[in-house]
Parts: structure tokens; sequence; C-alpha cells
């Protein structure tokens, strides 16, 4: 079964600190991986998008790194700000007769300062 | 200014009653989609169109419709057959395979 799964399901912080959060998927085939933050009650917006060949991705504080041969993906925050309090959704897309996504039920960031 | 957008924001149905949410967008992408996100869960696919004059089910269409008469538009229909309405719906477009980008959503509440 196609599944994604991300942990901690939730996650404080104090403001400064880095963090990483944890994607791990059995989808197959493979074709690439997203993280997305969603701000509470607004759309999510993309951060990062990576394909199989691709190990590491970063948009600036956010860096994604992708191991297919674990299924696995990490998104790391460095130097969290308040502002990265947000729910992060790993978001994994594959080509089988179709194309089709399928998204993590997410991780819910706390930034305290 | 480019982008997607979705209307109302917040939406409050009787049961019993249909009720149509907006979803329009300008970036000229093909494809567009409707999903449901309830809390503690991924985001699930209700509907998708990949060109004009078509679209798909997700995995719960079950209670809802859809229509694309027009590239920019993708207005979805919640009907009272479905069961659980309230929830956070989210639109997106995106060009097929890309990046999908969504609007900021709509919150319906059955009261």
């Amino acid at each position: 079964k196609n599944q994604v799964e991300q942990s901690p399901q939730s996650l404080i912080i104090l403001e400064g600190k880095n963090c990483t959060l944890q994607c791990n998927y059995t989808v197959s085939p493979f074709s690439n991986l997203r993280w997305y933050k969603q701000d509470t009650g607004r759309g999510p917006v993309s951060l990062t998008i990576m394909t199989f060949s691709e190990n590491t991705k970063s948009n600036g504080r956010y860096t994604a790194t992708l191991d297919a041969d674990t299924k696995q993906s990490s998104l790391h925050i460095t130097a969290s700000q308040l502002s990265d309090s947000a729910s992060y959704i790993c978001v994994v897309s594959f080509n089988t007769g179709g194309f089709k996504t399928i998204f993590g039920a997410g991780t819910r960031l706390f930034v305290k300062a | 200014d480019g982008g997607i957008t979705q209307s109302p924001k917040y939406l409050f149905r009787k049961e019993g009653q249909n009720v149509t949410l907006s979803c329009e967008q300008n970036l000229n992408h093909d494809a567009m989609y409707w999903y449901r996100q309830d809390p503690g869960q991924g985001l699930r696919l209700i509907y998708y169109s990949q060109i004009v004059n078509d679209f798909q089910k997700g995995d719960i269409a079950e209670g809802y419709s859809v229509s694309r008469e027009k590239k920019e538009s993708f207005p979805l229909t919640v009907t009272s057959a479905q069961k659980n309405p309230t929830a956070f719906y989210l639109c997106a477009s995106s060009m097929v395979p890309d990046t999908q980008y969504f609007g900021p959503g709509t919150r319906l509440t059955v009261l």
C-alpha cells in the first residue's frame, strides 16, 4: 500500500534552535518528493521538490534530504524563527498508469520565544 | 497578479443543503484539484481535472460534484449526500506533473 508517514506529529522548539522533521514513504514507482509549509488556516506553500536523482535541496533556512534507497526524507530548519510555526507536509508523487500524489499528515511545529 | 483564489473563506451550511465552493486560477495551468483536509489527517483528493470538460474522481468523491467548463475555473459542489462535510477545502492547480499551487482554502461548517 502506498503510504507517507511523518514524524514527529508535533514539535516544540525555542527560537533560534535547529530541528529536523522526518518523512518515510512506501510509494512506488517514485517520481518526486515535495515539502510544503502550511500556516494555520491557509493553503500549503511549496518549499522544495526533489526527484529520484537528487539527495539534497535547500531553500533559505530549509534543507531537504532524500534517500531513495531507504525511502526516507528529512526537512532541516536552521536557526528557527517564530514565523516557522506551521505544519510541514511531505508529499510524494508516483506514476502508475497516471500521475498520483499522496500527502503525509504533517508535522505541527511550534517555535517559542 | 497571478494566483489561485477560493471563495468564500468561510461557509456555513444547514443540513440538507447543497453548497458550491469557488476556485479560480490565472496561472494558465491545465490541471486543477480539490482536496479535503481534516484535523490530524493528510489532504485527501476529492476530484481532479487535467483538461477542460474532463474530470476524474479522487479518493473521496462520494457526495461531491465538479465541473470544468473553463480552464480558469473548477467549482466544487458539496451535496446533501455528503454525510460529514465539515472540513477545510483546498483547491490547487498545476502544470502536470509539476508542483501544485494551492489556494487559501474554504472552511465549511455544517450547522
